[in-house]
């Protein structure tokens, strides 16, 4: 099972709204991103953890608040999010942060901020 | 300058040609080269990565590195039509750049049956 699962696939939300988007991998890999990706550009670095704890923050604005509550969870928590924040958000994992070339990624939620 | 540098494309090919996907790279300390294809919509799948600089196969898909002239390219035998989408190449320094992976711009490929 290479599969790295993503909740929701699509999700509108206001700008005074919260919510969040849910990672799950069962290949007990310990390194976890997430990634924002806009229409027609690669994706961009938004956090690493590494064994359940955050090992980089790309300076990402605090309305993004990501969480591992466990080695196969990652959680990013939405909060007062702009339009411009509407993107496809990736989450992608690895056997740990020295295998990061060896990642898989899930197939994203697609995020529209109104 | 940008450290990855993609060729743009779009790439329209016939079915069953040979495809030459190609990225240039600034970095010498980049160690690890990625393959990445991402159809519409969905998210980035890895196809290859390689370590050194030569050839690696898998299947249709040939991966090579050339490290003295920082050049990486991805060649595809035999295109299918579902070979269709963007691929994008990624490299990645254990010892620069906190270990992110720094991805090119992606070329958008269509294979007509």
């Amino acid at each position: 099972d290479t599969e790295v699962t993503q909740t929701p696939k699509h999700l509108v939300m206001g700008m005074t709204n919260k919510k969040s988007l849910k990672c799950e991998q069962h290949m007990g890999h310990r390194a976890m991103y997430w990634y924002k990706q806009k229409a027609k550009k690669p994706p961009e670095l938004m956090f690493v953890y590494s064994y359940e704890k955050l090992s980089i923050n790309e300076s990402v604005p605090s309305r993004f608040s990501p969480e591992c509550p466990n080695s196969s969870l990652l959680n990013l928590h939405l909060h007062a999010l702009q339009p411009e924040d509407s993107a496809l958000y990736l989450c992608a994992s690895s056997q740990d942060l020295l295998q990061r070339a060896e990642a898989f990624f899930g197939q994203g939620t697609r995020l529209t901020v109104v | 300058q940008k450290e990855v540098e993609q060729d743009p494309g779009p790439l329209s090919v016939p079915e069953g040609a040979i495809v030459s996907l190609n990225c240039t790279y600034s970095n010498s300390a980049f160690q690890y080269f990625m393959w990445y294809r991402q159809y519409s919509r969905k998210g980035p799948e890895l196809l290859m990565y390689t370590y050194s600089s030569g050839n690696k196969e898998d299947g249709r898909f040939t991966a090579q590195v050339d490290k003295s002239s920082k050049y990486i390219s991805l060649f595809i035998r035999d295109s299918q039509p579902s070979d269709s989408a963007t691929y994008l190449c990624a490299m990645l320094s254990y010892n620069t750049n906190a270990g992110k992976s720094t991805f090119g711009d992606g070329t958008t490929l269509t294979v007509k049956p």
